[in-house]
């Protein structure tokens, strides 16, 4: 099955600071999903993305389908963007194959 | 904005008793799912169910799991006999069509520990 790779696995900024975090798959996906688990367990979707940029506020994300990677922008973070970040895809299966996410703690 | 919700929120049984998670999909979504993670670990998918049939599942889903759509509006996963590595938070997802590049809406989750 497709392989998801999540990297930084943990990374710990201070309040304002910018980051990246980035996913790399192993083959063409049909879907492409980032999400912030918050500190209760819950999954929020922040974007659907099989390719191509979107942005939400502080937050934005890139998808270059022929690399094989995407990639999450936290601008001027935040205390509560603390969390989780997983990315998800799919291929030819419905089943979305999740990453093994990045720990995000950020401190004031 | 419509969102898929679950109950319990929580749910603590003994190893060997049965237990049923809920999930309301969002209304107009025809494809469901249930994805697990247990702590500390990754999300995995268990099962994806359309036109009350069970659609794709994992290797994880096997005989004491089992799905239903018992009404117009809920979505169940029955654990026959729980087991200690059952314990985890469970997600109910939805997807308005089902094709395989859609957004699935997750829900926010049943945590539950078997004793």
């Amino acid at each position: 099955g497709i392989q998801v790779e999540q990297s930084p696995p943990d990374l710990i900024l201070q309040e304002g600071a910018n980051s990246t975090l980035r996913c790399n798959f192993s083959d063409s996906v049909n879907n492409l999903q980032w999400f912030h688990q918050n500190p209760w367990g819950q999954l929020i979707n922040l974007f659907y993305i099989p390719s191509g940029t979107k942005q939400n506020g502080r937050l934005s994300a890139t998808t270059v389908a022929t690399e094989r990677y995407s990639l999450l922008y936290i601008s001027s973070s935040q205390t509560t963007d603390s969390g989780v970040y997983f990315c998800a895809v799919n291929t030819g299966r419905r089943a979305l194959t999740f990453g093994s996410g990045t720990r995000l703690q950020v401190q004031p | 904005e419509p969102e898929v919700t679950q109950t319990p929120s929580h749910q603590v049984t003994q190893m060997g008793q049965e237990v049923i998670l809920r999930c309301v999909p969002i209304s107009n979504h025809l494809y469901f799912y249930w994805y697990r993670q247990i702590l500390g670990q990754k999300v995995e998918f268990l099962v994806s169910f359309y036109n009350n049939e069970i659609s794709e599942k994992s290797e994880i889903f096997d005989d004491q799991f089992s799905v239903e759509r018992p009404d117009g509006s809920n979505f169940t996963l029955k654990i026959r006999s729980t087991k200690l590595e059952d314990s985890a938070m469970y997600f109910c997802a939805s997807s308005e069509v089902g094709t395989r590049g859609e957004t699935q809406y997750f829900g926010p989750g049943t945590r539950l520990l078997v004793l």
